[in-house]
């Protein structure tokens, strides 16, 4: 099963809108986490969330997790046409080594 | 503020030859991950290691791959023998401890493997 699925696979937005990609996930979690990459670049962490938090915000960033539906969302309000990147939802699989289950990522695109 | 370095950033190698991926974590990190990610797919784990030895491997993670910390800040990935489908991005990653914020994994900017 695949674990970490985001949702849309792409997303295209005019600048100033807000760009929302949600994820799923299967097992259970200690955290979720979501990184961006720049194209053919690195992975920037965002934001992390525990399993005992329902919302968190960091600037315009604002993540929700249920974990009754193994479901997280990622929130950008008023987007920036630097903005554009792909966003990864990354799961800890709830085990001790705290690897991280990377989703298949929603590419975002912000039109200036 | 301190940052995951890579080397080299690209490599090209011939099938069948042996490649060694260097990465410097964060000097107060104690747990250490390397991850690929193949041309428009996921980033996939490979293995994490923790006081000087394996701690989790995935599937991929065969008897052709092998990392070390050789001394207190470099830790490498050794592919033995590359094949075409080693082709990837490989990331190098850290992080402190265990548990809540502290989970917060710090990734290099990669290294790009292409394998002719």
């Amino acid at each position: 099963s695949q674990q970490g699925e985001e949702d849309p696979q792409a997303l295209s937005i005019q600048e100033g809108e807000n760009a929302t990609m949600n994820c799923s996930y299967k097992t259970s979690i200690n955290n979720l986490q979501w990184y961006r990459q720049n194209s053919g670049r690195g992975l920037v962490h965002l934001i992390l969330i525990r399993s005992n938090e329902r919302e968190k915000h960091s600037g315009r960033l604002r993540v929700t997790l249920d974990t009754s539906k193994k479901s997280s969302s990622l929130l950008i309000t008023a987007s920036r046409a630097a903005d554009t990147a792909s966003y990864f939802c990354a799961t800890d699989g709830g085990d001790s080594s705290y690897k991280l289950i990377f989703g298949s990522g929603t590419r975002l695109l912000v039109r200036p | 503020e301190p940052e995951v370095t890579q080397t080299p950033s690209h490599q090209v190698t011939q099938m069948g030859q042996e490649v060694i991926l260097r990465c410097v974590p964060i000097s107060n990190h104690l747990y250490f991950y390397w991850y690929r990610q193949i041309l428009g797919q996921k980033v996939e784990f490979l293995v994490s290691f923790y006081n000087n030895e394996i701690s989790e491997k995935s599937e991929i993670f065969d008897d052709q791959f092998s990392v070390e910390r050789p001394d207190g800040s470099n830790f490498t990935l050794k592919i033995r023998s590359t094949k075409l489908e080693d082709s990837a991005m490989y990331f190098c990653a850290s992080r402190t401890s265990s548990g809540g914020p502290k989970n917060i994994q710090y990734f290099g900017a990669g290294t790009r493997l292409s394998v002719l």
